[in-house]
């Protein structure tokens, strides 16, 4: 089956510095890659995704990157402010039949 | 678009006693819902995945007898944790897709906090 590694498991940053958060893969047969976001006593909200014909995806603050040769994918966080601060979760899914296998996950926490 | 409830939020019970937890999709037809059990500082560990009208379908090593899964309907599945220890505290978490929704992500429910006394 699929196993998915993320790393840091906790990231530490300043406002306003950049965070970046990279997972790996296994499974070659994955092509979905979504990004959630878990505040404390929540569950996961979906943040960004990127399928395996897409190297790179960007919305606002917030960019994924991909790499299938290498089995990795990054997301990456510009202008950190103090409401990111979170647990974040990479996950890897095959398309068709959506069961995604999750990272452990990064506890982000972005100091004012 | 696209919301998963789920209720009750928090729920603490005495051990040896049943839940129920509840997870609905408010706008769409949920024809296939995800149930998760998350540890303190951990990952999501998928439990089941339960497809309206058939039996859920069981994760290796989810004791089917003690978490009993109904989807009864296209909006409604429920998980009941029977004979409840307090093993079984955790944070459960559902997930819901329906049939516009394949290929995509599932959509999250706000969880529910069980404590077992």
């Amino acid at each position: 089956g699929e196993n998915v590694e993320q790393h840091p498991s906790t990231l530490s940053v300043q406002e306003g510095d950049s965070a970046v958060i990279k997972c790996t893969y296994s499974d070659s047969a994955s092509n979905y890659f979504p990004w959630y976001k878990q505040e404390l006593g929540k569950g996961p909200q979906l943040i960004i995704d990127i399928r395996s014909n897409v190297g790179e995806k960007k919305d606002q603050r917030i960019a994924v990157t991909l790499n299938k040769t290498a089995k990795h994918f990054s997301l990456h966080i510009t202008e950190t402010q103090p409401e990111d601060s979170a647990v974040y979760f990479c996950a890897a899914s095959w398309g068709g039949s959506y069961i995604p296998t999750f990272g452990r996950g990064t506890s982000l926490i972005v100091h004012p | 678009g696209a919301v998963v409830s789920q209720h009750p939020s928090r729920v603490i019970c005495k051990s040896g006693t049943s839940v129920k937890i509840e997870c609905r999709s408010l706008d769409f037809q949920a024809t296939t819902m995800f149930w998760y059990r998350q540890f303190p500082k951990q990952s999501l560990m998928l439990m089941a995945t339960s497809n309206e009208g058939s039996k859920a379908t069981y994760e290796q090593g989810v004791e089917k007898d003690k978490f009993l899964i109904n989807h009864a309907s296209l909006t409604l599945s429920t998980l009941t944790v029977t004979s409840a220890h307090p093993e079984d505290s955790s944070f459960y978490i559902c997930s819901a897709r329906g049939e516009q929704h394949l290929n995509t992500e599932a959509f999250f429910g706000q969880g529910t906090r069980l404590t077992v006394v």
